[in-house]
């Protein structure tokens, strides 16, 4: 069974840029989170999609969407980066939403996102 | 406050126990509590989870405090490929909501 995949591996992009990043998950999971992990702040929940319906949502600006299409993939969109959005974007796929009991997440290899 | 707390890091030796503590003290009786470990250059995997009572499984033990306020993750024999940051997560039941550690890096002696 393929792994999460995610991709690009890395971006480089400009301040004012935006960005599209994908995660395919695991063959029969129907649930993605996103994460972001920096340096100073560790890692910090995005949001969650469970069935093309986000479930629920971190403390982020709305600069930070996404979506979900019907086979599961899910695509994360960031408009307007900033410095402070340079960081490693995890995506993880489960069969069930949360971490439910016995519902463990899978993690990509993550996206690396440099802004300059 | 909904936080996890954890120490920024721990060092061991290989072949020692290891206990990593998490403090959540304001976990409700429905939150369960999750630990992930994430080696370099890869993404966070599984370790282990619980509620109330004390779990083990091939990779850990997890420990539960009584006021379920902390709890301790136990490596039995470190090995050098333990060496990861170890997250503790606290996952809030109703609001869906996962809250992280800052994560302790565990480095492991040889």
């Amino acid at each position: 069974k393929a792994g999460v995949t995610q991709t690009p591996r890395y971006l480089i992009k400009t301040r004012g840029q935006q960005v599209t990043l994908s995660c395919s998950p695991i063959s029969g999971h129907r649930s993605v989170s996103w994460y972001q992990q920096t340096p100073g702040q560790g890692l910090q929940f995005l949001f969650e999609y469970f069935s093309e319906t986000q479930r629920n949502k971190g403390n982020f600006p709305g600069r930070f969407s996404g979506r979900q299409f019907s086979n599961s993939r899910s695509e994360m969109n960031v408009s307007t980066l900033e410095l402070g959005d340079s960081a490693l974007y995890l995506c993880a796929s489960s069969s069930q939403p949360g971490l439910a009991v016995g519902n463990e997440q899978f993690f990509g290899p993550g996206t690396r996102l440099t802004v300059l | 406050d909904a936080k996890t707390t954890q120490p920024n890091s721990m060092e061991s030796n290989e072949e020692e126990p290891v206990h990593l503590p998490c403090n959540h003290s304001t976990i409700s009786g429905t939150d369960y509590i999750h630990w992930y470990r994430q080696l370099p250059s890869q993404g966070p995997e599984y370790v282990i989870h619980g509620l109330t009572s004390n779990v083990n499984n091939r990779m850990a033990s997890l420990a539960i405090a009584e006021d379920r306020k902390s709890s301790t993750l136990i490596l039995h024999r470190a090995t050098l490929r333990d060496a990861a940051v170890y997250y503790c997560i606290r996952e809030i039941q109703g609001a869906q909501k996962l809250v992280f550690g800052q994560g302790t890096r565990l480095t492991i002696n040889p």
